[in-house]
């Protein structure tokens, strides 16, 4: 069975800094791509990042382009998203997902960030 | 990257069909066969539905059912059930270096 599970959210001022983490189990970690997508209080969703396999190559959405890097451990089965100079409107439950074949097949349930003073 | 055109809402009585339209462009839902649809429940992880415009994952019965024509994709629940209340979200590739859009949302409500 396919497991993701994300940790790390909480309450952060604007400008500082969280990092997010998604354990995984059930699948060949290794050889998947994976992806964090948001979804901000009562809105829609929104891709963010994805990392190849061998963390070769990243993608990022425009808003967070260089405030936010994606990374991946493939010893530990796990994923992260480093993220700074938070903004108010990087509030969101951020998931982490499988990202197989141009979709994605399982997604974790999520983990709350907010920027607030 | 604009996101993909939803219904803000669409509603049925059970044992009806409904559709729900994604609109995109070529460079994206017209572009590519990677149309996804995903279904989520209040305070739930989405979950696939629909991939590759028309496929269905293992377990999700079929009475769900997608298409394509130009740059709109569609999901159509047929025999609407209860359970399907839920809000609905397609997504296409794009080939840019912003690789996924989704689309705004679709509110499924059961009469």
């Amino acid at each position: 069975e396919v497991q993701l599970v994300e940790s790390g959210g909480g309450l952060v001022q604007p400008g500082g800094s969280l990092r997010l983490s998604c354990a995984a189990s059930g699948f060949d970690f290794r050889n998947e791509w994976l992806t964090w997508v948001r979804q901000a209080p009562g809105k829609g969703l929104e891709w963010v990042a994805n990392i190849k396999p061998d963390g070769s190559e990243k993608y990022y959405v425009d808003s967070v382009k260089g405030r936010f890097t994606i990374s991946r451990d493939n010893a530990k089965n796990s994923l992260y998203l480093q993220m700074n100079s938070l903004r108010a409107d990087d509030t969101a439950v951020y998931y982490c997902a499988r990202d197989w074949g141009y979709r994605m097949d399982d997604w974790g349930q999520g983990t709350l960030v907010t920027v607030s003073s | 990257q604009s996101a993909l055109t939803q219904p803000a809402s669409v509603s049925g009585s059970p044992g009806q069909s409904i559709t729900i339209s994604c609109t995109g462009a070529s460079s994206d839902v017209g572009g590519y066969i990677y149309v996804s649809w995903y279904q989520q429940h209040p305070g739930k992880a989405p979950k696939l539905m629909i991939y590759e415009v028309s496929s269905r994952p293992s377990g999700v019965p079929d009475r769900f059912s997608g298409s394509k024509s130009g740059n709109t994709a569609s999901l159509t629940i047929s025999g609407l059930q209860a359970e399907d209340e839920a809000d609905y979200y397609c997504s296409s590739h794009t080939g840019s270096s912003t690789p996924y859009v989704f689309g705004t949302g679709t509110k499924v409500t059961v009469l």
